[in-house]
This record gives C-alpha cells, sequence and structure tokens, in this order.
C-alpha cells in the first residue's frame, strides 16, 4: 500500500531550529509537497520538491533523496506564529496526492 | 481576492438528511478536489475533477456524490448523513491536474459538518 510517516508531534523553542521528517512508501514518484496548517483553517503550500537536494525559501527549507523514500522540512529561527502542523504529501505514478497525516509543532518561549 | 469559497462554514445535520457543500473558486483552475480531515489522519480525497464534465472517485468516495457543471463550481452532495461523515470537508483547485508543482492546491477555509 501507499504510506507517508511523519511524526506525531514535535516541540521546539523560539529562535530555534526545527527538522520534521517524511519518509514515504509510493506507487512511484513525481514530487513531494510540504503544506502548513494552522488550527481551523486551511492547509497552505509551502514548498514543493521534484529533484534531489535541498530547496531554500526564506526561513523555511525542504530537502529530498528519491533513492532513501525520505525528506525533511528545516525551520530556522523559530517564531511563535510557526505553530501549526505540517503536511507531507507526495504525488504517485497516477498523480494523486497522498497525504501524511501530519506533524503537529508546538513552538515554547 | 482570488481564492475558493466554501459554504456553510459549519452545520450540524441529522442522519438521514440530504446536504450539499458548496464550493467555487475564481482562479480558472482545471481541477478540482474534495478531501475530508479527520483527527490523526491524513486529508483524504473523497471526488475529484480534473476539468469540467469530468469527475472520479478518490479514496473514500462512498455516500458521496459531485457533479462538474461548469469550471467554477464543485458542489458536493452527502445523499443521506451519517453519523460516520462528521468531519472537516475541504475543497481544493489545481491549475492542472498533471503538473502542480509551482503553486501546488489551493485550498477553501473548510466546512465543519456534524451529523448527529
Amino acid at each position: 500500500g501507499q504510506n507517508i510517516d511523519q511524526p506525531t508531534e514535535m516541540t521546539a523553542t523560539e529562535g530555534a531550529i526545527v527538522q520534521i521528517n517524511c519518509t514515504y512508501q509510493t506507487s512511484g514518484f513525481n514530487g513531494l509537497f510540504w503544506y502548513q496548517q494552522h488550527a481551523g483553517e486551511a492547509p497552505t503550500f509551502l514548498s514543493y520538491n521534484v529533484l534531489d537536494g535541498l530547496e531554500e525559501k526564506g526561513r523555511f527549507s525542504s530537502f529530498l533523496s528519491r533513492s532513501k523514500g525520505y525528506s525533511y522540512l528545516l525551520l530556522k529561527e523559530l517564531q511563535m506564529k510557526d505553530s501549526a502542523s505540517y503536511l507531507c504529501a507526495v504525488t504517485d505514478s497516477n498523480y494523486q496526492l497522498i497525504w501524511g497525516a501530519g506533524t503537529k509543532l508546538i513552538i515554547k518561549p | 481576492i482570488a481564492g475558493i469559497t466554501q459554504a456553510p462554514t459549519s452545520q450540524i445535520l441529522a442522519a438521514g438528511r440530504r446536504m450539499t457543500l458548496r464550493c467555487t473558486q475564481d482562479m480558472r483552475h482545471n481541477a478540482m478536489y474534495w478531501y475530508r480531515q479527520d483527527l490523526g489522519l491524513g486529508l483524504r480525497l473523497i471526488h475529484y475533477s480534473n476539468t469540467a464534465g469530468t469527475t472520479g472517485k478518490g479514496e473514500v468516495p462512498d455516500g458521496y456524490s459531485v457533479s462538474r457543471a461548469n469550471t467554477d463550481d464543485f458542489p458536493l452532495t452527502l445523499a443521506s448523513a451519517v453519523p460516520s461523515q462528521t468531519s472537516v470537508y475541504f475543497c481544493a483547485s489545481s491549475d492542472s491536474s498533471l503538473d502542480r508543482g509551482l503553486d501546488g492546491y489551493t485550498f477553501g477555509s473548510g466546512t465543519r459538518l456534524t451529523v448527529v
């Protein structure tokens, strides 16, 4: 079957760095997304990786290793507003989007 | 402001009743999707439409139906609601069903549905 694994919850300190991991087993691969979802709100697009390597976008970076079925989202200089759930999603060979259950990130002062 | 509008925002529905969740986008996106989101589970695809006039079943289609008469609207109907359909429902759209890399999906603000 198809599967996306992410930690359920993580805690980090304001100003620090946190890495949220995502591993996947899917039938084919056509790209990996990271979304941010604040409580009670809709998911919003953060990043997209289709080739191996690191994509940097301000305080957020996303890494992909297709051979390992692995990605991470790196958040630097954490702010209280970064408290949210972070969703990993993979596009399979049929271009269907498979979603992980999300990682709830709690930022402490 | 371009985006997706969902209605209603929330609803309490008696079991057995029929309900249509509305979704309208003004971005002229070809593809539209309905997801449900339940605690501890990832977003699960109910139905999708790659272009106006076509629809397809997702991972959890039973008990739901959709139509896509035009590009902008993609309503989701629960023919006879059951308590297991209590969930948060998100409508989403993308410019293409195949190449969503640049901007990903745009999501509506969601409908919180409680079936009692």
